[in-house]
């Protein structure tokens, strides 16, 4: 069965340093991995995904994600944080093993940046 | 454009009652998904769907039923409701082609008291 593992349940960072939220993911096959963003009391944002190709994925807003195949992960980072980042990171997969596309949730990880 | 346009954006339900969460399409995309989010939480799969007349259960169906028989639409039928089914409700799309783009609607947010 796919799965997908997001070991933090809050990131705290201040404006300016770099952040990473982690997202570790199994299933059988090659993996479709992506991550979404969801402010407050809103839906869901596409930021970026892996398919195939260039293990270094960039995104919207200055994220990026680095698919790592060997440790199964598929970690968010981005440079520079900013206060607008703070939101709810999402981390999701696919595979065509898994069927149908299905699209499966990790729990979420609350990223807040400080000022 | 509309995309994925989900009905109603807020509902309140009293336990027992039945309610039809509406989803729709602009997109012509076989596939549609059903999600729930409870608060603070992941996404959940409740059920799915590969075309018009052909859908499937995901992680969460019980309480729930749905039907395909066009491929704009993909209903959510909840037949007797429960405060458990309290939760954000999100319909997507993929259009199968390889791309691997999926479209959210906006949530119907459902409490039932």
């Amino acid at each position: 069965a796919q799965s997908v593992a997001q070991p933090e349940d809050q990131v705290n960072v201040a404006e300016g340093n770099p952040l990473t939220v982690k997202c570790t993911y199994s299933v059988s096959g090659n993996p479709y991995l992506f991550w979404y963003v969801q402010y407050p009391n809103r839906g869901l944002q596409f930021l970026l995904k892996y398919i195939t190709g260039d293990n270094l994925v960039k995104g919207s807003y200055g994220f990026e994600a680095e698919f790592n195949k060997s440790q199964t992960s598929f970690h968010l980072k981005k440079p520079s944080a900013l206060v607008s980042d703070s939101a709810l990171y999402f981390c999701a997969v696919t595979s065509l093993s898994g069927g149908y596309n299905k699209l499966i949730f990790g729990a979420g990880t609350r990223l807040a940046v400080h000022p | 454009n509309a995309g994925v346009t989900q009905t109603p954006k807020f509902r309140i339900l009293k336990i027992g009652q039945s309610m039809t969460l509406q989803c729709a399409q602009d997109m012509n995309h076989n596939y549609m998904y059903w999600y729930r989010q409870d608060p603070g939480m992941g996404l959940k799969l409740i059920y799915y769907s590969v075309g018009a007349g052909i859908t499937d259960k995901g992680e969460v169906p019980n309480g729930y039923n749905v039907s395909r028989s066009t491929t704009e639409d993909f209903p959510l039928r909840l037949e007797l409701a429960a405060p458990s089914q309290t939760s954000v409700y999100f319909c997507a799309t993929l259009d199968g082609g390889g791309n691997y783009g999926y479209t959210f609607g906006s949530g119907t947010r459902l409490t039932v008291v």
